[in-house]
């Protein structure tokens, strides 16, 4: 069982450049996240989306677009990247809203440098 | 955004010790607790959900207890082990999805 696995696990972006971060999961899980997690910090909440078909803002959600391809698969779309963009990406998954208590499960992150 | 504060921000304790560490959230619009342990170069493992006030959750060695009134949930290790060396997370969750983390308790166990 893979559970959450993230693409690419290292990158190194030149400032201007656009990727994408892939995510998906096996789980059946119906809500996915994207979290940045910085020096200092909490994980922070950038884009989550509740179930298939639906994406919505977290906290730090400038200069980042997101795509729910389907129940397993959330992207990550930077457009233009820029040197505070760089971070460390977390992609997690969990059950939806109202389903008990769902803990969130969390792939093993992107390491994303921008120059 | 609400704050979720975790304390200390590290922690060394020898092998055999037991030790314990706070999570302090937002008591307003609770839904949920949530502690996860998180070592190096890994991704965090959820190790508790709590949700009522009250509530005593343990696994192993591991247990943690939830105030909800004063927006307090303590973690308590007992006999730490080196391999319990990690970065314990605390994320509030007010049934919304949008869960905010604590920055984290980080504990080194000496052998």
């Amino acid at each position: 069982n893979a559970g959450v696995t993230q693409t690419p696990k290292f990158q190194v972006l030149k400032t201007g450049q656009s990727m994408t971060l892939q995510c998906a999961q096996d789980m059946n899980h119906n809500s996915m996240y994207w979290y940045r997690q910085d020096p200092g910090m909490g994980l922070r909440l950038i884009y989550y989306s509740a179930s298939e078909g639906t994406t919505d803002k977290g906290e730090v959600p400038n200069g980042y677009n997101v795509s729910r391809l389907n129940k397993r698969e959330f992207s990550l779309r930077l457009e233009s990247a820029a040197p505070s963009q760089t971070s460390v990406y977390f992609c997690a998954s969990s059950g939806s809203l109202g389903q008990g208590d769902q803990p969130q499960h969390f792939g093993d992150g992107t390491r994303l440098s921008i120059l | 955004i609400l704050n979720v504060e975790q304390s200390p921000q590290s922690l060394h304790v020898q092998e055999g010790d037991s030790t314990n560490f706070t999570c302090s959230f937002p008591s307003s619009n609770f839904y949920a607790l949530h502690w996860y342990r998180w070592e190096t170069a890994k991704s965090p493992e959820a190790l508790f959900v709590m949700t009522l006030n009250g509530d005593e959750k343990k696994k192993g060695r591991i247990s943690a207890t939830l105030n909800t009134k004063e927006g307090y949930s303590y973690l308590y290790i007992k006999g730490s082990q080196p391999e319990d060396s990690a970065t314990y997370l605390c994320a509030s969750d007010s049934g919304t999805y949008k869960y905010i983390f604590g920055t984290g308790t980080r504990l080194k166990v000496l052998a």
